[in-house]
């Protein structure tokens, strides 16, 4: 079974650019999630899907960060524009109790941004 | 407000035993999630305590203490491939299904 694919592995952009990420979730997958993992510090949610609705929110900085999935499958997560503090690993998560009878959530390799 | 604390680093040697201690205070507990990251690479699942006790699965072991706020996770036989950040996370109760909250992360390091 294929696992949660993340592109690009890598981005460097200047403050103040915009930047995309892509996330395909494991097939059959309702729920998805972005984190953002500073250098030391556990991963922090940033947004939660359910199928094509967000489900939470609350700690995504809204006047620059924004993330759609739209058919209910892959996602985008884009920052416009950057700042420096937003250097850190974007990771995608995916779960789906009912397939996998575990609330266990799946994470892809991550995309590390670094701003300059 | 949530809060999840875990020491920042530890060191050990092959061979021997570590415990990685974890303790919370949050809003709601649905359960708590253990995770491993290697430098460099996406967490992958550990274990995942909801009631109170231990949960063995082959050198590695995970407790919770509900009426504590405390969980720990134990490994057995360190082997030099066990040097990671260890990951506690939350569960929550209510709100978003399957919202977790992860602590800062315990750095592993395994010396011969």
């Amino acid at each position: 079974e294929a696992g949660v694919a993340q592109s690009p592995r890598y981005k460097i952009i200047e403050k103040r650019q915009s930047v995309a990420f892509w996330c395909n979730p494991i097939s059959g997958h309702a729920t998805l999630y972005w984190y953002q993992q500073i250098l030391g510090q556990g991963p922090k949610l940033l947004i939660q899907f359910q199928n094509n609705g967000v489900v939470d929110d609350s700690q995504l900085p809204k006047d620059r960060f924004s993330a759609e999935r739209l058919k209910g499958v892959d996602s985008t997560l884009k920052i416009q524009p950057a700042k420096l503090e937003d250097s850190a690993v974007y990771l995608c998560a995916s779960s789906s109790p009912r397939l996998t009878g575990s609330y266990e959530q799946y994470f892809g390799p991550g995309t590390r941004l670094t701003v300059t | 407000g949530q809060n999840i604390d875990q020491p920042t680093e530890m060191t050990a040697t092959e061979g021997a035993i570590v415990q990685i201690n974890c303790t919370y205070q949050t809003s709601g507990f649905n359960g708590l999630f253990w995770y491993q990251q290697h430098a460099g690479e996406a967490p992958t699942f550990l274990s995942y305590n909801v009631l109170d006790g231990l949960e063995e699965k082959g050198r590695f072991s995970s407790f919770l203490s509900r009426s504590k706020g405390y969980s720990y996770l134990l490994l057995k036989e360190l082997q030099m491939k066990d040097s990671a950040s260890y990951l506690c996370a939350v569960r929550l109760r209510g709100g978003a299904t399957n919202k977790l909250i992860f602590g800062t992360g315990t750095l592993l390091a395994v010396q011969p």
